[in-house]
């Protein structure tokens, strides 16, 4: 079965400091990850996405993501944190197992930016 | 703004009730899906509408049930609630819903089952 696992709830940086949010998944064929972002009281956001291609994908607001296919991992990253980039971020893998098309989310990371 | 809209943003009602979940996709988007957010279950998929017909089917309970109109637009209802049901329900939509593409959320409905 595919999945993804986020193994760290919460993350502190200090505002202007380098963040990683960590993820890594586990998936049968070619894995489909995406990263959302979700603001208090508010839906998700998408960010950006590993389809094929170059293994560092940039994404929205600043945010980049690696994928490392012998690590099995896609990390979230941002050279400088902003106190305005507190939030739940979760990672997604698309599940391509029969006809469906479902994202499988993992547990989210609370990052917390402090100024 | 992702283009997908939701109603309505807040839902309080009463154990074994009955409310619909309204969600219409970003315009030129045939596939619709439904999430549920809970504290203990995290973010599930429920189901998948695309083009009108149902495609995949999730964690979704029997009581709850969903349909995808002609205008595209779907709704989610769920009946018989339970307080189990309170929750963060979440519409997403995209083109053609193949797996490259980048599935948009909307707001959510918020809903309380007391």
């Amino acid at each position: 079965a595919q999945s993804v696992a986020q193994p760290e709830d919460q993350v502190n940086v200090a505002e202007g400091n380098p963040l990683t949010v960590k993820c890594t998944y586990s998936v049968s064929g070619n894995p489909y990850l995406f990263w959302y972002v979700q603001y208090p009281n508010r839906g998700l956001q998408f960010l950006l996405k590993y389809i094929t291609g170059d293994n560092l994908v940039k994404g929205s607001y600043g945010f980049e993501a690696e994928f490392n296919k012998s690590q099995t991992s896609f990390h979230l990253k941002k050279p400088s944190a902003l106190v305005s980039d507190s939030a739940l971020y979760f990672c997604a893998v698309r599940d391509t197992w029969g006809a469906t098309n479902k994202l499988i989310f993992g547990t989210g990371t609370l990052l917390a930016v402090q100024p | 703004d992702s283009g997908v809209t939701q109603t309505p943003k807040h839902l309080i009602t009463a154990t074994g009730q009955r409310v619909t979940l309204r969600c219409s996709p970003r315009s030129g988007d045939l596939s619709v899906y439904w999430y549920q957010q809970s504290l203990d279950q995290g973010l599930q998929f429920l189901i998948q509408y695309y083009n009108g017909e149902e495609r995949a089917k999730g964690n979704i309970l029997e009581r709850f049930s969903a349909q995808q109109f002609p205008d595209l637009h779907s709704e989610l209802n769920l009946s018989s609630l339970e307080l189990g049901d309170s929750a963060l329900y979440f519409c997403a939509s995209s083109g053609q819903g193949n797996f490259q593409e980048t599935q948009y959320f909307g707001p959510g409905t918020r809903l309380l089952v007391l």
